[in-house]
């Protein structure tokens, strides 16, 4: 498989502040990175693809000014949570895509752990 | 609209038995599906996935099947056991026909309990 990792796993934050969750691929470079959230009891939502070196693709419905994503690098997206209310209280979950072939026998995307957000 | 739905929110099975998860989508560009193991708080685990072209697929004690006219996969785990206790996700996307459109569409899981 492949690792992902996500920091922090859990943050607790005032309403009206910004928090950045990172998102890192650890063993292999990924091109295409998505972040998801999931709601307690609920399904994990996509919110965006995050594109290396261009910018981010948002689905329906998902503020771009409010969800800003960054991939600066090819193991590296992150996600910023701009002025958060306590709506924004969600569990995200980013995760890279590989490719069939080589090391990888066939086509996936690995998650994170996810990074639980709390705010006050 | 749900293009993927995982209708049984819940299933309990006997340790040693065959535990069979289903999976019905509606979207026909789907043509790439996988299977997710998700603990609380935690990241989806991969599992094993299955394109269209194929009707079955086998990793170890997973096996996929793939309906395509129906538009139902279902996941088999035999024999089951206790680890195997958690929410399985079944996820879809357009691998071949969605023009670089991977994010996944998730089903809402369902929570297998393995009972000793």
């Amino acid at each position: 498989g492949a690792v992902v990792s996500q920091h922090p796993s859990r943050v607790i934050c005032k309403s009206g502040t910004s928090v950045k969750i990172e998102c890192r691929s650890l063993d292999f470079q990924a091109t295409t990175m998505f972040w998801y959230r999931q709601f307690p009891k609920q399904s994990l939502m996509l919110m965006a693809t995050s594109n290396e070196g261009s910018k981010a693709t948002y689905e329906q419905g998902v503020e771009k000014d409010k969800f800003l994503i960054n991939h600066a690098s090819l193991t590296l997206s992150t996600l910023t949570v701009t002025s958060a209310h306590p709506e924004d209280s969600s569990f995200y979950i980013c995760s890279a895509r590989v490719f069939g072939g080589g090391r990888f026998s066939t086509d996936t995307q690995y998650f994170g752990p996810g990074t639980r957000l709390t705010v006050l | 609209d749900q293009q993927v739905k995982q209708n049984s929110p819940s299933l309990s099975v006997q340790e040693g038995r065959i535990s069979i998860l289903n999976c019905d989508y509606t979207n026909s560009m789907f043509d790439y599906f996988l299977w997710y193991k998700k603990y609380p708080a935690e990241g989806p685990t991969f599992l094993i996935s299955i394109s269209s072209i194929k009707d079955k697929n086998e990793d170890g004690r997973f096996t996929v099947f793939l309906n395509k006219s129906a538009k139902h996969l279902s996941l088999h785990i035999v024999p089951s056991q206790p680890g195997d206790s958690a929410v399985y996700f079944c996820a879809a996307f357009p691998l071949y026909s969605g023009g670089g459109a991977d994010g996944l569409t998730f089903g809402k899981g369902t929570h297998l309990i393995i009972q000793p």
